[in-house]
């Protein structure tokens, strides 16, 4: 069965630091697709970035990039130069081409601090 | 476009009443999904469609029944509502297809039973 782990509850950074946030993954399935989601208190849901199992290069998208390392079945997320805006939760996720179901990990509260 | 839009936004029931959450989408997706989320829990999958006619089950999918009868539509079922499934409840969807295609979630539901 498909599973994804999020190991940090809440982090705090100091604005404008890096920050990654931890995510791994369990399946069987070869072909996968893994996401990152951002909800801030206001409660949507904002699609960050996706990494595809076959794709070559770990996806970025402006100060979002995910450090996949498909061996270790780890799929982290790295924000560059984080701003107050930055602070929300994060969730983890992944689809299995097989059934098409997406799940998501329990989250990460990203605290930025002035 | 309303993108994807769910009714109600707020429900307060009884224990042992029903109700049916409706979820709408008008970007003539093919999957949608249905999420609870609870604090410390993340989202958990409760059923999903893929396509018009039909529905699978999800992480956490009893006490729930769903039904997609017309592709733009999903409803989500609670038959004998306990104080359990107090919750924020998301739906969301995406296009059809082997390769990635982003989820768009509705707004939420914050259901209470008491």
């Amino acid at each position: 069965a498909q599973k994804i782990t999020q190991t940090q509850p809440g982090m705090f950074v100091q604005e404008k630091e890096a920050v990654t946030l931890d995510c791994t993954y369990d399946t069987s399935d070869p072909s996968y697709g893994l996401f990152w989601y951002k909800q801030p208190s206001s409660g949507e849901m904002i699609f960050l970035i996706y990494q595809g199992s076959y794709d070559q290069q770990n996806a970025t998208e402006g100060r979002y990039s995910l450090n996949f390392q498909k061996a270790r079945k780890s799929a982290n997320l790295v924000i560059s130069a984080s701003q107050l805006g930055d602070s929300a939760m994060y969730f983890c996720a992944m689809r299995e081409n097989r059934d098409d179901k997406i799940i998501f990990g329990k989250g990460t509260r990203l605290h930025i601090l002035p | 476009n309303a993108g994807v839009t769910q009714t109600p936004k707020f429900r307060v029931l009884k224990t042992g009443q029903s109700m049916t959450l409706l979820c709408a989408q008008d970007m003539n997706h093919e999957y949608m999904y249905w999420y609870r989320q609870d604090p410390g829990m993340g989202l958990r999958l409760i059923h999903y469609s893929v396509g018009e006619g039909t529905t699978a089950k999800g992480e956490v999918p009893d006490g729930y029944n769903v039904s997609r009868l017309k592709k733009q539509n999903f409803l989500l079922g609670l038959e004998s509502a306990a104080p359990s499934q107090t919750s924020v409840y998301f739906c969301a969807s995406r296009k059809g297809g082997p390769y990635f295609n982003e989820q768009f979630f509705g707004p939420g539901t914050r259901l209470t039973v008491l």
